[in-house]
């Protein structure tokens, strides 16, 4: 079991780039988040799924997009980078809402030029 | 706004020593209270969940307590270690029915030094 993984590790782009984080579940989970992580700051949700074929906005969902094709896959994409989304981002699973624990990947830090 | 607050931002210890870490939070409709500990460069693992009902709950050396009347919340660590060095982060949830949004506090990073 790996778990939740997370694919770059680290990615520097150039402002106007874009690009793909790909988050990947063995779990068999329904739910899965993207968080964005920044220093000061608590977590903040950028988008989540409920479900294969499903997607929503969270707390801070401007200039990214999400898609989940796939029960285990969540992608997470910048279309045009910018600056003020240099960040750590963690993924998240859960088997369903309520009690259930988040088990979260171990970030992928982006850096924008 | 609901907001989650947590107290210090960041503490020296050193090893053997207990410690105390302090969370508030403003989060209504209330439905659970968990802490995370975050070792650098990693994901945040779970130590504890609770919900209103629960004021105490602990997971080896670490034990959380729940005042749910003064919406505060407690993470003491005991006989400290240096494993223990990371950071510690308090989430409440909040119950909206539909989806239920969860609120991170910004975290206490906890350096236990030999």
């Amino acid at each position: 079991n790996a778990g939740v993984t997370q694919t770059p590790k680290f990615r520097v782009l150039k402002t106007g780039q874009s690009m793909t984080l790909l988050c990947a579940q063995d779990m068999n989970h329904e739910y899965m988040y993207w968080y964005r992580q920044d220093p000061g700051m608590g977590l903040r949700l950028i988008h989540y799924s409920v479900g294969e074929g499903t997607t929503a906005k969270g707390e801070v969902p401007d200039g990214y997009n999400v898609s989940r094709l796939k029960k285990q896959n969540f992608l997470l994409g910048l279309e045009s980078a910018a600056p003020s989304q240099t960040s750590v981002y963690f993924c998240a699973s859960r088997i369903s809402e309520g009690r259930n624990e988040q088990f979260f990947g171990p970030g992928t830090r982006l850096t924008v030029l | 706004k609901n907001q989650v607050e947590q107290s210090p931002q960041s503490l020296i210890i050193l090893e053997g020593k207990n410690c105390t870490l302090q969370c508030n939070y403003t989060v209504s409709p209330f439905s659970n209270l968990r802490w995370y500990k975050q070792d650098t460069g990693r994901g945040p693992v779970s130590l504890t969940i609770m919900t209103f009902s629960e004021n105490t709950k602990s997971n080896g050396r670490y034990t959380a307590t729940l005042d749910a009347d003064t919406k505060q919340s407690s993470l003491h660590i005991t006989a400290s270690q240096l494993s223990d060095s990371a950071s510690y982060i308090c989430v409440v949830t909040e119950f909206s029915g539909g989806y239920n949004k969860l609120i991170f506090g910004a975290g206490t990073r906890l350096a236990v030094h030999p």
